[in-house]
């Protein structure tokens, strides 16, 4: 039982270019989550998915897309990067009412 | 909208002191209480929660945090500090409307003198 994963772990783009980050659970969660991290910012919602086919903006969706392939996977995709968008990045799943479960996070730079 | 504020980004204890780490929260309606920690490059981990129930909750590691509704706050204790307890914790609130979102704090960092 692997929890939240995310790949991948580190990652630096150059700005304007394009990447997807990966999240995957294997608890049977409906609920999923991306959140960005900066400092003495605590965590900031981009988009979650209460269920499966169903995504919704969070606090700061600007420049970023999310993609509910199915159940388990819920990935985020910067289709322009730009250096305010370096942060870490964290993915989580929860039941319905209940604790979120944290993937370990992707750190991303980008130049 | 709901919001979270943490009192503090740094708080400095001495090994064997009390730890005291402030959250107060704004809802129109009795939310649920979250406490996490992070280690440093790690992601957060669930110390106690308060959804429904006993207004004192219990989590790992030696704390505990109280909903205290007339106050809005929901501060996270320990009685004793332990220098693995070095790390940041961030305060959630979840419900209002919409239970599906987490509001988080801005975090506190905790650091544990020997």
């Amino acid at each position: 039982n692997a929890g939240v994963t995310q790949t991948p772990k580190f990652q630096v783009l150059k700005t304007g270019q394009s990447m997807t980050l990966q999240c995957a659970q294997d608890m049977n969660h409906n609920s999923m989550y991306w959140y960005r991290q900066d400092p003495g910012m605590g965590l900031r919602l981009i988009y979650y998915s209460a269920s499966e086919g169903t995504t919704d903006k969070g606090e700061v969706p600007n420049g970023y897309n999310v993609s509910r392939l199915n159940k388990r996977e819920f990935s985020l995709r910067l289709e322009s990067a730009a250096p305010s968008q370096t942060s870490v990045y964290f993915c989580a799943s929860r039941v319905p009412q209940d604790t979120q479960y944290f993937g370990p996070g992707t750190r991303l730079t980008v130049l | 909208a709901q919001s979270v504020t943490q009192l503090g980004s740094h708080v400095s204890v001495s090994e064997g002191a009390l730890v005291l780490l402030r959250c107060n929260y704004s809802s129109s309606v009795p939310p649920y209480l979250f406490w996490y920690v992070q280690y440093p490059n790690q992601g957060l981990q669930l110390l106690l929660k308060y959804t429904t129930g006993a207004t004192l909750v219990k989590g790992i590691n030696g704390f505990e945090a109280e909903f205290k509704k007339s106050e809005t706050s929901f501060h996270l204790t320990k009685p004793s500090a332990h220098m693995s307890d070095a790390a940041e914790y961030f305060c959630a609130v979840s419900g209002g409307g919409n239970f599906n979102k987490f509001y988080f704090g801005s975090g506190t960092k905790l650091n544990v003198k020997p």
